[in-house]
């Protein structure tokens, strides 16, 4: 496809459980973000991936979430134990470099995690 | 600490008239600031853009204005059509090498006919 692909689109899962979401960015896209919106709240950053440099991980809330991305392709995010704070949708989104230049980052539709 | 903030969280206007979204942001150190526009089940679609050497940049029916003084900046829809009803996200891109975007809790636009 020619979008950013996502998934699963919906995961439902138990507290404490291991869950990982996958992220297809487009093509050629060097650049890659996992953010996630938790109801209500707005859109908060969790790693960001450029080429070959060494991720920035700043975002990432708590030692549980992991993300890895091998060369400039796909992304896993993957939250160790979870609770049910980790509810969210968690978006993925790619860009070119020079779309980092710009700002303009193209998202995937999301994977809405609830954690009962 | 919230970076970018958009105290309006929701915002109704009628179609044919004007939108106007605000935005307030405190760090200093953004050099690009952005609009993000999302439907719902859908992923934000990129909207505009402003460098911070700018104080407008316009496309179409969208304009953003920058204040940089007052660390402010509005997006202006003209004229608001039904289907710019959304929830719209104001984000800031850290300078320098970390190209981090951080934005606001967004504002639900309703555009009425």
């Amino acid at each position: 496809g020619a979008g950013v692909s996502q998934s699963p689109s919906n995961k439902v899962t138990e507290k404490g459980k291991d869950v990982e979401l996958r992220c297809d960015p487009i093509s050629g896209h060097t650049a890659l973000y996992w953010y996630r919106q938790r109801l209500g709240q707005g859109l908060e950053f969790l790693i960001y991936f450029q080429g070959n440099s060494a991720p920035d991980k700043s975002g990432l809330p708590s030692d549980r979430f992991s993300a890895e991305r091998t060369g400039e392709s796909v992304s896993t995010l993957t939250i160790q134990r979870t609770q049910q704070e980790d509810s969210a949708v968690y978006l993925c989104a790619s860009s070119f470099v020079s779309g980092v230049n710009t700002g303009e980052l193209f998202f995937g539709e999301g994977s809405r995690l609830t954690v009962l | 600490d919230q970076q970018v903030k958009q105290n309006s969280p929701s915002l109704s206007v009628q179609e044919g008239r004007i939108s106007i979204l605000n935005c307030d942001y405190t760090n200093s150190m953004f050099d690009y600031f952005l609009w993000y526009k999302k439907y719902p089940a859908e992923g934000p679609t990129f909207l505009i853009s402003i460098s911070s050497i700018k104080d407008k940049n316009e496309d179409g029916r969208f304009t953003v204005f920058l204040n940089k003084s007052a660390k402010h900046l509005s997006l202006h829809i003209v004229p608001s059509q039904p289907g710019d009803s959304a929830v719209y996200f104001c984000g800031g891109r850290s300078g320098g090498s970390n190209y981090k975007l951080t934005f606001g809790k967004g504002t639900l636009l309703t555009v009425n006919p």
